[in-house]
C-alpha cells in the first residue's frame, strides 16, 4: 500500500499566486517526520521543510509553509507568491523505520507549473 | 556547503555488463542511501547503510549490491545489468539526528542498451 499519496500529477498556478500541493500519509508510528522536496529540471533534490509530528506549529520556511493535519494524515504544502523559479517536480517523503532504520519513503510528486 | 557527488552525470552500458555507480560526501555522514527514480514512481529505496561495512536492504533490492568500505563512500553495483535497471540513481547522504534530512547528489542517469 502506498504509505506517502500525492494525488496531483500536475498543477498550473500564475506567478504571484499561491498554491497548495498535495500530500497524505499511512503510518500507525506516533513519532514520524515529514518533508518536501524541490527537484528542478537540473535534477538536484533540494530540501524545502520539515515537520515532526509532535510539532504543534505548522512549518513555515520563507514563502514555503506547510499545513499538517495530523488527525486527516495531510501534510500538504503552500508556496505563496509562486515565481517563476518555483517551476519544478515537488516530493513529500515520510521518515519510517525499514529493519529498525530511519529511512524516507517518497511520494511520487507533483509538477508545478509557474506562468507569467 | 555541504556535497555528495556522484561521479558520472550520464552513463551508457550494454546489457550484461557489470556497473559501477560511485558517491562519495564531504560532510562526514553516518548515514548513505541509493534511490532510482522513474517517472510516475518516484523515488525508491534501493539500499542503505548506517556504518562503515554495514548495508541494509530497502524496497527494491533486487538485481544490486552495494560496498561501503570508507565511511565517504558509498557504491551501487549491478552485477549484470538489464533493460529494465535504465533509471536516474539518485545518492544521499544524512547525519544520524531526528529530523533525518537527506543530502543529495546530482544523479547519474544510467541508460541500458
Amino acid at each position: 500500500a502506498q504509505k506517502i499519496t500525492q494525488t496531483q500529477p500536475g498543477m498550473f498556478v500564475q506567478e504571484k499566486e499561491a498554491v497548495t500541493l498535495d500530500c497524505t500519509y499511512d503510518t500507525s508510528d506516533q513519532s514520524y517526520g515529514l518533508f518536501w522536496y524541490k527537484q528542478p529540471s537540473s535534477g538536484e533534490m533540494i530540501f524545502l521543510i520539515y515537520q515532526g509530528s509532535y510539532d504543534e506549529q505548522n512549518a513555515t520556511e520563507g514563502r514555503y509553509s506547510l499545513n499538517f493535519q495530523k488527525a486527516r494524515k495531510s501534510a500538504n504544502l503552500v508556496i505563496s507568491a509562486s515565481q517563476l523559479g518555483d517551476s519544478a517536480m515537488y516530493f513529500c517523503a515520510m521518515r519510517e523505520l525499514l529493519s529498525g532504520y530511519s529511512t524516507l519513503t517518497f511520494g511520487k510528486g507533483t509538477m508545478l507549473l509557474v506562468s507569467p | 556547503d555541504v556535497k555528495v557527488t556522484q561521479s558520472s552525470r550520464y552513463l551508457v552500458k550494454r546489457t550484461g555488463e557489470k556497473v559501477f555507480l560511485e558517491c562519495v560526501q564531504d560532510m562526514d555522514h553516518e548515514n548513505m542511501f541509493w534511490y532510482r527514480q522513474d517517472p510516475g514512481l518516484g523515488l525508491r529505496l534501493i539500499y542503505f547503510s548506517y556504518d562503515v561495512k554495514m548495508k541494509e536492504k530497502g524496497d527494491i533490492p533486487e538485481g544490486y549490491s552495494v560496498s561501503r568500505e570508507k565511511k565517504e563512500r558509498f557504491s551501487l553495483i549491478l552485477e549484470s545489468a538489464s533493460t529494465n535497471q535504465t533509471s536516474m540513481y539518485l545518492c544521499a547522504s544524512s547525519l544520524v539526528q531526528s529530523n533525518e534530512k537527506l543530502f543529495f547528489g546530482s544523479g547519474t542517469q544510467l541508460s541500458v542498451l
